[in-house]
């Protein structure tokens, strides 16, 4: 059985400041997919890695990928109130099964 | 273009009644997952369909769940009879083998509460 695991679990901070989000798995994944889900709607993507070694980055957001395709991290830089929601991770087999981590609940303060 | 449309958004029934959720992938997808999540174990996996065929439904509760695909545009996941325990946000989402069948797109959910 495939597991991912995140960390932290929940993190609140203020307005400005940095952080970082790991998803890591002892299993090799030929993807890996980071979601935001906010209160009363569903997982919405926010990237997709599929390289060992991959940074990806969208505005405030850099994701990568590890070299050896187990683990990843979202860094988020000034943080903001509308960054707060529940980020989850995904490995993906290719195979259509995905491993959802449990999550990371963040919140920030303005 | 459309997302995945589920429905209801909202549904409240007291124990022992049939449930029926509804799901429209988006178009041109060919796999459809339907996803169940609570607070205490998170985002699980239920069934999911490769061109309306059912691969791995070892997610499935017990009999009461069943889900189905009849075409390419219309899913049914169906609790009967309902539990309390059977409380949760349920999710449908659809990928495309061609996009990358990894990337999930999901629907608004559904939030049953069973009485």
């Amino acid at each position: 059985t495939q597991l991912l695991e995140q960390s932290p679990q929940f993190l609140s901070i203020q307005e400005g400041e940095n952080l970082t989000v790991y998803c890591n798995s002892s299993s090799v994944f030929s993807s890996l997919q980071w979601y935001r889900q906010e209160p009363g709607e569903g997982p919405v993507l926010l990237v997709t890695v599929v390289t060992g070694g991959e940074v990806k980055k969208l505005k405030r957001l850099t994701f990568q990928f590890g070299d050896a395709r187990k683990d990843s991290s979202l860094h988020i830089t000034a943080a903001q109130p509308g960054d707060t929601g529940l980020y989850l991770c995904a490995g993906g087999t290719n195979a259509g099964k995905s491993t959802f981590g449990d999550g990371t609940t963040l919140t920030v303060k303005p | 273009d459309a997302g995945v449309i589920q429905s209801p958004r909202h549904e409240v029934t007291e124990m022992g009644q049939e449930v029926t959720l509804r799901c429209k992938p988006i178009s041109g997808h060919d796999y459809l997952f339907w996803y169940r999540q609570t607070m205490m174990r998170g985002l699980e996996l239920l069934i999911y369909f490769n061109n309306n065929v059912p691969i791995d439904d070892s997610g499935m509760p017990e009999d009461r769940f069943s889900a189905k695909m009849p075409n390419a545009s219309f899913s049914t996941l169906k609790i009967q009879p309902s539990e309390p325990r059977d409380s949760a946000v349920y999710f449908c989402a659809s990928s495309s083998r061609l996009a990358g069948v990894d990337t999930q797109y999901f629907g608004p959910g559904t939030r049953l509460t069973v009485l």
